[in-house]
């Protein structure tokens, strides 16, 4: 069975400083990685994908995550915060191959700058 | 591009009532999801359409959920009779394939509060 921890409820940053939310999984295989903003009362924005290839990868609004394979983690990281960067954010796990497969998600982490 | 469109927005009912929430995927996307989300935890799936035919539904709780996804385009997720603990956000999303890696686009959600 596949599973995300996001091993922290909440993550506080000072605006202009660098941030970081921590996400590992279990899979078996490569996985497909999935990031995921919600401000309050929205939906959920996707942020960014990691399929295949290059370990770093970019998304929108400045962030980007860096996906490990030996410590199975897809950290989310932006270089500058911003205070209207403050929002819930999810991690997701999807197990590779064909045919059906369920998108699986963290619990959340919600991100304060201030 | 219009995205996924919810409606309603918000809506507070008795418990033992019935409530609707209808849903249109973005344009050309044959798959088309209904998620739950409880306040504090992820989103988890309660049913997934490929076009008309439903894929997994295993999570969904067939003796007072229901959906239908007619001409596999719109969607409607019924709850009769409602309970206390189907408080949460319902969350329609939808992707154009089924495909592992393909991105899935959530709309803004339906928000449900049963008193």
């Amino acid at each position: 069975a596949q599973s995300v921890a996001q091993p922290e409820d909440q993550v506080n940053v000072a605006e202009g400083n660098p941030l970081t939310v921590k996400c590992t999984y279990s899979v078996s295989g490569n996985p497909y990685l999935f990031w995921y903003v919600q401000y309050p009362n929205r939906g959920l924005q996707f942020l960014l994908k990691y399929i295949t290839g290059d370990n770093l990868v970019k998304g929108s609004y400045g962030f980007e995550a860096e996906f490990n394979k030996s410590q199975t983690s897809f950290h989310l990281k932006k270089p500058s915060a911003l205070v209207s960067d403050s929002a819930l954010y999810f991690c997701a796990v999807r197990a590779p191959g064909s045919g059906y497969s369920t998108l699986t998600f963290g619990k959340g982490t919600m991100l304060l700058v201030s | 591009e219009a995205g996924v469109a919810q409606s309603p927005r918000y809506k507070i009912i008795e418990k033992r009532q019935s409530v609707a929430f209808w849903c249109n995927p973005i344009s050309g996307h044959a798959t088309l999801y209904w998620y739950q989300q409880i306040l504090g935890q992820g989103p988890k799936l309660l049913i997934q359409f490929q076009n008309n035919g439903v894929v997994d539904d295993s999570q969904l709780p067939k003796d007072r959920f229901s959906a239908e996804r007619l001409k596999g385009v719109d969607s409607t997720l019924k709850i009769q009779p409602a309970k206390l603990e189907d408080s949460a956000v319902y969350l329609c999303a939808s992707s154009f394939r089924q495909d592992r890696s393909d991105t899935i686009y959530f709309g803004e959600g339906s928000w449900l509060t049963v008193v």
